[in-house]
């Protein structure tokens, strides 16, 4: 079964810090990884997906299978990055084919400090 | 584009009452999404559906929980009898259709308190 951990349920960096959110997954086929975020009193949105491999208001992702990670970064974090960020997984299912099912990490609260 | 619609917002019920909660996914969305998300946790799938009929419903309570799409729009999620360990964020969530390449976007989310 798979499996999406975040170990940090509270973050809290100053602005201007790098910031680095993390996530592990265990999944045993070939995974698409996402990272979701929620700010203050809005709903649940895509923050970027790992196949796009994009950079999103400056944070970025890199898959490593090797360490099945797949970590969130910001070279500067800024105030407005506040907010309570998911990693999710989709995959598996019958015959390979996903059907779009995610899979979410407990969450972690970024706090930037000015 | 109009968001997707949930209500109600919030619902306070005792233990062993029904609810229902209600979904209007955005137009064209063939597919739909509950979650369940406790406090402390990240949502979790209770059911999808894609047009009127479910893909995934592995996750559903079956003896309290059920949820029906009847004509592919809107959707309705009901519990009968709630337990208190129903108290979470009930999410609904639509997207063009299946697959993980098509991006899920999510309602506001209805707060279920059972006392």
């Amino acid at each position: 079964a798979q499996r999406v951990t975040q170990p940090e349920k509270l973050l809290s960096v100053f602005k201007g810090a790098p910031v680095e959110l993390k996530c592990n997954y265990s999944y045993s086929g070939s995974p698409e990884l996402f990272w979701y975020v929620q700010y203050s009193r809005q709903r649940l949105q895509l923050l970027l997906r790992h196949i796009s491999r994009e950079s999103i208001k400056g944070f970025t992702a890199d898959l490593n299978k090797g360490e099945t990670s797949f970590h969130l970064k910001k070279p500067f974090a800024q105030e407005e990055d506040s907010a309570m960020y998911y990693c999710a997984l989709s995959g598996p299912y019958a015959g390979g084919t996903s059907y779009g099912k995610l899979t979410f990490g407990q969450g972690t609260i970024l706090t930037v400090h000015p | 584009e109009a968001g997707v619609a949930q209500s109600p917002r919030y619902k306070i019920i005792e233990k062993r009452q029904s609810v229902a909660f209600w979904c209007n996914p955005i137009s064209g969305h063939a597919t739909l999404y509950w979650y369940q998300q406790i406090l402390g946790q990240g949502p979790k799938l209770l059911i999808q559906f894609q047009n009127n009929g479910v893909v995934d419903d592995s996750q559903l309570p079956k003896d309290r929980f059920s949820a029906e799409r009847l004509k592919g729009v809107d959707s309705t999620l009901k519990i009968q009898p709630a337990k208190l360990e129903d108290s979470a964020v009930y999410l609904c969530a639509s997207s063009l259709g299946q697959g993980w390449d098509n991006e899920q976007f999510f309602g506001p989310g209805t707060r279920l308190t059972v006392l």
